[in-house]
């Protein structure tokens, strides 16, 4: 059974850049499937942020076009978000999940953005 | 974008009562070659992510209990769950996945009266 695990800084200071990383476990990352990152504000909806695909094609919110990054390391099975120049409004929960409908998501990681 | 609109913001039913929540995309998320909906229910609690219940607007994904049905078809769609319980209290959201970015309803919050 496919698990997903984020990980990296919980805090990150205004205009630097958030990265987080994706590890997959139980299956290849290599596998047909679209990676994704998904992000949630305190207490607010869910807004897609992006996704790849293990080929290292990738399609982006256009809201975060200009900021955001995913990449995907095939030998590390693990998949990863930066996100640059960030602000408040970044603040949210990051998850992680598999494919274009999501049937497999991380616990999620608490990204907050201050000085 | 697409946009995905969801009715109620809230609802309060009782246990053992049906529980129907709407979703409506601002354009058709059925894509004619293959005649599927592109569109997922999810339900989530407090502190957890997002647990998908239906995909392709009326499959149930393995696991999930046969109380919860989705239909529609189009930009109308319909959660359902025949009878409450008191583990369905909730927040659940739809999410079309036919184009990105993909995008997600506001949310509607169940409860029990």
């Amino acid at each position: 059974q496919v698990q997903l695990q984020e990980s990296g800084p919980g805090l990150v200071k205004p205009s630097g850049t958030l990265s987080l990383t994706c590890a997959v476990s139980g299956g290849s990352i290599s596998n047909t499937n679209w990676w994704t990152w998904v992000r949630q504000p305190p207490g607010k909806g869910l807004e897609w942020v992006g996704e790849i695909y293990h080929s290292g094609s990738t399609n982006y919110n256009p809201s975060l076009q200009s900021r955001v990054t995913i990449s995907v390391d095939i030998s590390k099975n693990q998949f990863s978000l930066t996100l640059t120049s960030v602000t408040a409004a970044d603040t949210a929960v990051y998850y992680c999940a598999r494919g274009n409908y999501f049937d497999c998501w991380g616990q999620g990681t608490l990204v907050t953005v201050s000085s | 974008d697409i946009v995905m609109t969801q009715s109620p913001d809230s609802l309060a039913v009782s246990l053992g009562e049906r529980a129907t929540i709407n979703c409506k995309s601002s354009q058709s998320v059925l894509y004619s070659s293959n005649n599927k909906n592109y569109l997922a229910w999810y339900q989530q609690k407090p502190g957890q992510p997002p647990k998908l219940l239906i995909y392709w607007a009326s499959t149930r994904e393995s696991g999930v209990p046969d109380r919860f049905s989705g239909s529609g078809s189009g930009t109308d769609f319909t959660l359902t769950i025949s009878s409450l319980q008191a583990e369905d209290v909730s927040l659940y959201y739809c999410q079309q996945y036919y184009t990105t970015p993909y995008t997600f309803g506001q949310g509607t919050k169940l409860e029990i009266k």
